[in-house]
């Protein structure tokens, strides 16, 4: 079964502080993807990458960055975190840019409360 | 551009009866369509998808869909409701001829069985 892990389930940082958010993919997949997830606005997709360091900015990209350094691996970072940012965030990653018809496997998710 | 809506956001329904959550989708060209499930806290997981051929589509836990390309519709349904199934349902769609790998998810419908 594919496994997609995230390094923390809840938390807790202060307005200002920067935040790493780690997602690792035990599948071999070329695609990898951030979201947010709040109440009543469903899934936003933050960033999205298809391959070891390449990165496309999603619908909500801003405030935020990542980085993937190695293909199993995929960052989120807030480098200054504020309020507007608490959230539940979810990893997520498919297999091969090729067919987008493979579904996604998500993470548990982080759920981020900014203080 | 590629769109889908959940046009409920809560479904209820009493334990052993059938149950439908619905999702329609607007595409440019022909559609891949998904569902996934999410239990409280935990990530999304995957359900069922259509790509192409017949139009009921079965997946896990005896949910199914239908695909509807003049109604463009993909509600999922199943015959007898658990109460177990009670959770948040997340439809989503690629286009096939935008070029995207990246889904649009719905807002979501929690759906909740009752005893």
């Amino acid at each position: 079964d594919v496994k997609v892990t995230q390094s923390s389930r809840y938390l807790v940082k202060r307005t200002g502080e920067k935040v790493f958010l780690e997602c690792v993919q035990d599948m071999d997949h070329e695609n990898m993807f951030w979201y947010r997830q709040d109440p009543g606005l469903g899934l936003r997709l933050i960033y999205f990458s298809y391959d070891v360091k390449m990165k496309e900015k999603g619908d909500i990209p801003e405030g935020y960055s990542v980085s993937r350094e190695k293909k199993e691996r995929f960052s989120l970072i807030l480098e200054s975190a504020s309020t507007n940012q608490t959230s539940m965030y979810l990893c997520a990653s498919s297999l091969n840019r090729g067919s987008p018809y493979n579904e996604q496997f998500f993470g548990p998710g982080t759920r981020l409360t900014v203080l | 551009a590629q769109s889908v809506a959940q046009p409920e956001d809560q479904v209820n329904v009493a334990e052993g009866n059938p149950l439908t959550v619905k999702c329609t989708y607007s595409v440019s060209g022909n559609p891949y369509l998904f569902w996934y499930v999410q239990y409280p806290n935990r990530g999304l997981q995957f359900l069922l998808k259509y790509i192409t051929g017949d139009n009921l589509v079965k997946g896990s836990y005896g949910f199914e869909a239908e695909f509807n390309k003049s109604q463009t519709s993909f509600h999922l349904k199943k015959p007898s409701a658990l109460v177990s199934d009670s959770a948040l349902y997340f439809c989503a769609v690629r286009d096939r001829a935008g070029g995207s790998y990246i889904p649009t998810f719905g807002r979501g419908t929690s759906l909740i069985v009752h005893p």
